[in-house]
């Protein structure tokens, strides 16, 4: 059950677009569209952003959007705000019925 | 509102054992599928274990497998962990499951396996 793969770090200007990637495998995130985005700030439990690689539950802004294509997801943000800052970690339900997290992404607002 | 609330945590020596609950208020316990994760000091997120919303099916991570046990009742979430490791040093998240993700998650508790 090796880690999904997210780039460390992003940063972005207030206003701006970033986009973080969530790289799997055929058995993760290429298998089912059940990968899931969580935003977690220090010390703070995850908090969900969007589900279902393009599902934004009710509460989150719509700036915040997911897609897949294969074995890869993407999160984007846009018109980037200072209380985006934090670490985002990417989910998926995979074909042996577990899931599996990404490494972790931290972002900064610059 | 869903409140997910852990316990049990704290110190424990290596080879010991040690239990956590998660009390769940807020909604119909019964059912839904719950979940365990844990993050490790300035670590990313791991996924543990998950048990269906009647106790029926549960699921591990390998490392974890053969050590931990999930359970549940009529309103509380269960990790019974054997065999404690170093490794195991995190804190522990309940999250409730909704479909294939996690849609709350408790705020989590401080498990500490050292001599």
């Amino acid at each position: 059950q090796s880690a999904l793969t997210q780039p460390a770090s992003v940063s972005g200007s207030p206003g701006q677009s970033i986009t973080i990637s969530c790289t799997g495998t055929t058995s993760d995130v290429g298998a089912y569209n059940y990968v899931s985005w969580y935003q977690q700030h220090p010390g703070r439990a995850p908090k969900l952003m969007i589900c279902d690689v393009n599902s934004r539950p009710s509460g989150v802004s719509n700036r915040f959007s997911g897609s897949k294509s294969g074995n890869t997801a993407s999160l984007t943000i846009s018109g980037l705000q200072a209380e985006d800052e934090g670490d985002y970690y990417c989910s998926s339900y995979t074909t042996r019925s577990t899931w599996v997290f990404g490494g972790g992404t931290k972002l900064t607002v610059l | 509102q869903v409140h997910l609330v852990e316990s049990g945590g704290g110190v424990v020596q290596p080879g010991r054992s040690l239990r956590l609950s998660c009390a769940a208020s807020g909604f119909t316990f019964s059912s839904y599928a719950m979940h365990w994760a844990r993050q490790a000091p300035d670590k990313g997120l791991e996924w543990v274990a998950f048990i269906s919303y009647n106790g029926v099916t549960e699921y591990y991570a390998d490392s974890v497998k053969g050590r931990f046990t999930i359970s549940r009742d009529s309103s509380k979430l269960y990790l019974q962990m054997n065999s404690l490791r170093p490794e195991d040093t995190a804190v522990y998240y309940c999250g409730r499951n909704s479909g294939y993700h996690f849609d709350y998650w408790g705020q989590g508790i401080l498990v500490t396996v050292s001599s």
